[in-house]
């Protein structure tokens, strides 16, 4: 049973250009988690999805940032136009149900530098 | 707005110190509060607490919950070099982890 799945594992982007980064979740897992942390500071919560629906978007910047789970697939957080300030390890969790807690597991994480 | 705040931000010791690690919050629809480990990877999970009073232990690592204080702490005892790392309190609320920003803790023989 493969763990929550994350790629890129690594990515380089210039200013301007567009991220796109997948998680795949644990097998049986509808819920889907994305955090932001910057260099030397925790995890920040950005959005809650589960298929198809994005249920808490409360912690996405306002532009440039989209984030959908699809029926088939794997969920993908989209950075357009890409800043400096956006350089950052992205984590994405997943959990079988709506409660959090031990039952959140989470990938290996995507870090996006840009140049 | 919620919030949970750990200190101390760093923490350096040397092998054989016991430390402890605090972490307060102020979060509503409180479910649990939760302990990782990372290593310049994802967070590792430790301990998860529901309820006060109650330490959870795992070797040489213990946690203990007041939720009328509305705090936990995190113990190492006999620490080693392998403990160095960032340790993150999250608490859950009915739909997400809420994170501190962590507290690195350098272990040097």
């Amino acid at each position: 049973n493969a763990g929550v799945m994350q790629n890129p594992r690594h990515l380089v982007r210039r200013r301007g250009q567009e991220a796109r980064l997948r998680c795949s979740p644990m097998k049986g897992h509808s819920h889907v988690y994305w955090y932001r942390q910057l260099p030397e500071e925790g995890l920040k919560f950005m959005v809650y999805l589960q298929k198809e629906n994005i249920i808490d978007e409360s912690g996405m910047p306002k532009e440039r940032f989209s984030a959908e789970f699809p029926k088939e697939g794997p969920s993908i957080l989209r950075i357009q136009q890409v800043v400096r300030g956006d350089s950052a390890a992205y984590f994405c969790a997943s959990s079988p149900s709506r409660s959090t807690g031990n039952t959140i597991y989470f990938g290996e994480g995507s870090w996006l530098t840009v140049v | 707005e919620d919030k949970v705040v750990q200190s101390p931000l760093s923490l350096v010791v040397h092998e054989g110190d016991t430390v402890t690690l605090n972490c307060s919050y102020e979060v509503t629809n409180f479910r649990s509060l939760l302990w990782y480990k990372q290593e310049k990877k994802a967070p590792t999970f430790l301990f998860m607490l529901t309820s006060s009073g109650i330490e959870k232990k795992s070797g040489r690592l213990s946690s203990i919950l007041d939720k009328k204080e509305l705090f936990s702490i995190l113990n190492i005892t006999a620490t080693q070099t392998g403990d160095s790392a960032v340790y993150l309190c999250a608490v859950a609320n009915t739909d997400k982890l809420i994170f501190g920003t962590g507290t690195r803790l350098q272990v040097f023989p």
